[in-house]
């Protein structure tokens, strides 16, 4: 089972921040927080990943809360192309080798004009 | 530019026939994956290679076979055994150690007639 949850759905006004929760509450010491989104079609595109420290790359921001038990994806400036399905999942580095993904239902986020 | 080709996008299978789905990346990468998405579903692991000549089973592997005679080559085979094998296959890779991102082909899309 997947140890994310995340509401099915968002709404977002075109130019608008996007913040979309993730709830991690049962997350270990070892494990990273992955994001991913899948545009209808086509296979999942990473966005970012990190295990306590704020992240930010060219296409989001990651929030993770002091405890690590919840996360935030910010797409600061959303346009109509960020529509898509949002996954938040939580991976474990076993012996420094790679766990593998365990994908939830993730949100499905709709920008509008 | 280096990615992850899945072909064909789209394939069509007659009941009692076995299909092979090929997946070639140029990254470099060690570790090689297979997973499965239903509509409306988050993904599931078929099977996974870390190394040449080595793979395990993932959650759903029964029905599925694969092969991993080089390490940019990873080809997935449907067989007649599953039962239901109309969906979205998505193949990825990765590097074998450290945290870095699974990157995903763009899937091919089985078909039952």
């Amino acid at each position: 089972d997947a140890k994310t949850t995340q509401p099915t759905s968002m709404d977002c006004a075109e130019g608008r921040a996007a913040n979309l929760p993730c709830n991690h509450s049962t997350i270990s010491g070892n494990e990273y927080v992955y994001w991913y989104r899948q545009i209808h079609s086509q296979g999942p595109q990473y966005i970012i990943h990190g295990l306590k420290n704020n992240e930010t790359n060219e296409m989001a921001s990651l929030i993770i809360t002091e405890d690590r038990k919840s996360s935030t994806l910010i797409l600061p400036h959303a346009t109509l192309r960020d529509t898509a399905v949002y996954y938040c999942i939580v991976r474990t580095l076993r012996g420094g080798s790679q766990g593998n993904l365990i994908f939830g239902k993730g949100t499905k986020l709709s920008v509008k004009p | 530019d280096g990615g992850i080709t899945q072909s064909p996008k789209y394939l069509f299978r007659k009941e009692g026939q076995n299909v092979t789905l090929s997946c070639e990346q140029n990254l470099n990468h060690d570790a090689m994956y297979w997973y499965r998405q239903d509509p409306g579903q988050g993904l599931r692991l078929i099977y996974y290679s870390q190394i040449v000549n080595d793979f395990q089973k993932g959650d759903i592997a029964e029905g599925y076979s694969v092969s991993r005679e080089k390490k940019e080559s990873f080809p997935l085979t449907v067989t007649s055994a599953q039962k239901n094998p109309t969906a979205f296959y998505l193949c990825a890779s990765s590097p074998l150690l450290g945290n870095q991102p699974q990157h995903f082909g763009d899937g091919t899309r089985l078909s039952i007639l």
